[in-house]
């Protein structure tokens, strides 16, 4: 079935670790995204990438990296977790332009503790 | 900047009520206008899209939304709610700016349904 994939669904994380979060899509999507959702705030983007190989800082970028060596997978780092980093984070890929729907995979739920 | 603005965090409704919910949203071009629906634990599912034409559009499960320029709204509808509405309501914008596919959500709006 055609979608995006996000693993893992959720982790509790010791703060301090590192932590990445994984995200494939076999849409062939040019341009994928990570968001946050946290309470009264609604989805606020991390990063972005509009192609493979290149990635871009979103409205909340501190304490995230990403790359993009591939078309299908776009991987979130948290270097050194904090306790403001517990969240929802949802992945989503659209194709290029910007009337077009984007898809979202099922979220992964990130306690640091 | 673009912006959007959903001006109702909560709204309770009941069974086999009309539902409208608002979006109020700021960019200098013709929008690419979106209402996403999320069930709890679930990701978010696209329930329609209003790009040009008709400033009318269906959706899925019902639903329907208007485009206002004049008023920058894009209002979600639904004539008679069902239980299984209840989820919370994203109204997004899509824009390219700066060589990038920018996709902005309002807050939400977490809409309850009593039997």
């Amino acid at each position: 079935i055609a979608g995006i994939t996000q693993a893992p669904t959720s982790q509790i994380l010791a703060a301090g670790r590192r932590m990445t979060l994984r995200c494939t899509q076999d849409m062939r999507h040019n341009a994928m995204y990570w968001y946050r959702q946290d309470l009264g705030l609604g989805l606020r983007l991390i990063h972005y990438s509009n192609t493979a190989g290149t990635t871009g800082k979103g409205e909340v970028p501190d304490g995230y990296s990403v790359s993009r060596a591939n078309t299908d997978d776009f991987p979130l780092t948290l270097a050194s977790a904090v306790p403001s980093q517990t969240s929802v984070y949802f992945c989503a890929s659209r194709a290029q332009g910007g009337n077009t729907e984007a898809f979202f995979g099922q979220g992964t739920r990130l306690t640091v503790v | 900047a673009q912006s959007v603005t959903q001006p109702d965090i909560h709204i309770t409704v009941s069974e086999g009520a009309s539902l409208e919910l608002r979006c109020n949203y700021s960019y200098g071009a013709t929008p690419y206008l979106f209402w996403y629906v999320q069930s709890p634990g679930q990701g978010l599912q696209l329930l329609l899209k209003y790009f040009s034409g008709d400033t009318l559009v269906q959706g899925i499960k019902g639903f329907e939304a208007e485009f206002k320029r004049s008023q920058s709204s894009f209002n979600l509808r639904k004539p008679s709610v069902h239980w299984s509405d209840a989820a919370e309501y994203f109204c997004a914008v899509g824009a390219v700016s700066g060589g990038y596919n920018k996709l902005i959500f309002g807050a939400g709006t977490r809409l309850a349904v009593h039997p």
